[in-house]
């Protein structure tokens, strides 16, 4: 079975500066897919950036990249130029990339980072 | 717009009450899966469904009931509430034709506490 793993339980980050969220897992899959998502106090998750094991080029949206090092089973996300805005809880999650059949069709998640920014 | 429901958002009752909440999509999805969070644990997948009259166990199914007449709705039945069930709970909804590639659209979630 596959495990994700969010060790920090939480983080500050000062505003504008940069961080970064670690996330590692383990899988016997040799094709999979990687997420991060946040959620803010709304309780709304959202996708924040999506990784294709097989894609050797680091995911990049706006602020957001990750740092995928596949052969450590680490999917670490960088936040730059952090804003206000981007305190919430983060979420590392992991899906097969194989033909979704049933029970492998779930997501599974870390426990979670609370990131705080200061103003 | 499309989007994943949830009702209600927020549900105090009390242990042994039978309740049910219920997700719908609007995106002619086949899979609809329940999550619930709980503090320090994350997000664990209760039940799900691969398309109508189709659904099996996921990790943490005790005390859950789920059914799928149609392919837009899946609720969740807690025939007899135990404290233990509160929780956050969401309901997410993806296509299934293809990998894991297919993103999940989440619901805005719903926060149930039994006394």
């Amino acid at each position: 079975a596959q495990t994700v793993t969010q060790s920090q339980p939480e983080m500050s980050v000062q505003e504008a500066e940069t961080v970064t969220l670690s996330c590692t897992y383990d899988t016997s899959e040799s094709d999979y897919y990687l997420f991060w998502y946040k959620q803010p106090p709304s309780r709304q998750m959202i996708l924040v950036i999506r990784q294709e094991a097989y894609k050797q080029q680091n995911a990049t949206e706006n602020r957001f990249s990750v740092n995928f090092q596949k052969a450590a089973k680490s999917f670490s996300l960088k936040i730059s130029d952090s804003q206000l805005g981007d305190a919430a809880m983060y979420f590392c999650a992991y899906r097969t990339g194989f033909l979704l059949t049933g029970a492998n069709s779930k997501l599974t998640f870390g426990k979670g980072i609370t990131l705080s920014v200061r103003p | 717009e499309a989007q994943v429901t949830q009702n209600p958002r927020y549900l105090i009752t009390v242990t042994g009450k039978k309740l049910t909440v219920t997700c719908s999509q609007n995106m002619n999805h086949e899979y609809m899966s329940w999550y619930r969070q709980d503090p320090g644990l994350g997000l664990r997948q209760i039940y799900y469904s691969m398309n109508v009259e189709v659904t099996d166990k996921g990790d943490v199914p005790e005390g859950y009931k789920v059914s799928r007449k149609e392919k837009r709705n899946f609720p969740l039945i807690l025939e007899s509430p135990s404290p233990n069930q509160t929780s956050l709970y969401f309901c997410a909804s993806s296509f299934t034709l293809g990998t894991g590639e297919n993103e999940q659209f989440f619901g805005p979630g719903t926060r149930l506490t039994v006394l």
